[in-house]
């Protein structure tokens, strides 16, 4: 079965600090990995996703599959990143169809 | 990007009655949403997969009778919590499928409180 772990529940880090979101997976197939945000008041939205190796608000992740994680890093944090952030693992069951399996949440609290 | 409705925002009902949340789809069609049930501080879990014309595919554990899930149409999926308890109180969210694997549009959240 899939799973996705996500240890911390709260991060707070300075304003300019370096940020690290962990997240470990367990997963039998190919993984395709995720990450969610969710700022206050606001619904959840994907932030980005590990095949298009992209960086998006100056985060970055990458699938590392040896030690089955998909950590999200941000080497100087801002006010704005503190939200709720979620890492998702995709679970496909033919015919393009695919359901998200959500890890339990990091609340990132950046401090000015 | 594509934007995902939700109605009601939070409904407050009495035990033992029924209560129904729609998900629209405003600007696009959805042949495949997602209702989600999240627990305070806890993560989402996945409840049931929409199809459009199509009966919903329920995650183990989750009872098909308790939630009634109808895709009649490509823009509305509803849920529909029958003879609500105490437990059912929760937050729903609902998502549609985007374009790109993985990719997900949700709703605001609709959180019911049972008495």
């Amino acid at each position: 079965a899939q799973r996705v772990t996500q240890p911390e529940k709260l991060l707070s880090v300075f304003k300019g600090a370096p940020v690290e979101l962990k997240c470990n997976y367990s997963y039998s197939g190919s993984p395709e990995l995720f990450w969610y945000v969710q700022y206050s008041r606001q619904r959840l939205q994907l932030l980005l996703r590990h095949i298009s190796r992209e960086s998006i608000k100056g985060f970055t992740a990458d699938l590392n599959k040896g030690e089955t994680s998909f950590h999200l890093k941000k080497p100087f944090a801002q006010e704005e990143d503190s939200a709720m952030y979620y890492c998702a693992l995709a679970r496909f069951s033919g015919a393009g169809s695919y359901q998200l399996t959500f890890g339990k949440g990091t609340k990132l609290s950046v401090i000015p | 990007g594509a934007v995902v409705s939700q109605h009601p925002s939070w409904v407050i009902c009495k035990s033992g009655t029924s209560v129904k949340i729609e998900c629209r789809s405003l600007d696009f069609q959805a042949t495949t949403m997602f209702w989600y049930r999240q627990f305070p501080k806890q993560s989402l879990m996945l409840m049931a997969t929409s199809n459009e014309g199509s009966k919903a595919t329920y995650e183990q554990g989750v009872e098909k009778d308790k939630f009634l899930i109808n895709h009649a149409s490509l823009t509305l999926s509803t849920l529909t919590v029958t003879s609500a308890h105490p437990e059912d109180s929760s937050f729903y969210i609902c998502s549609a499928r985007g374009l790109q694997p993985g990719e997900l549009f949700f709703g605001e959240g609709s959180r019911l409180t049972v008495l």
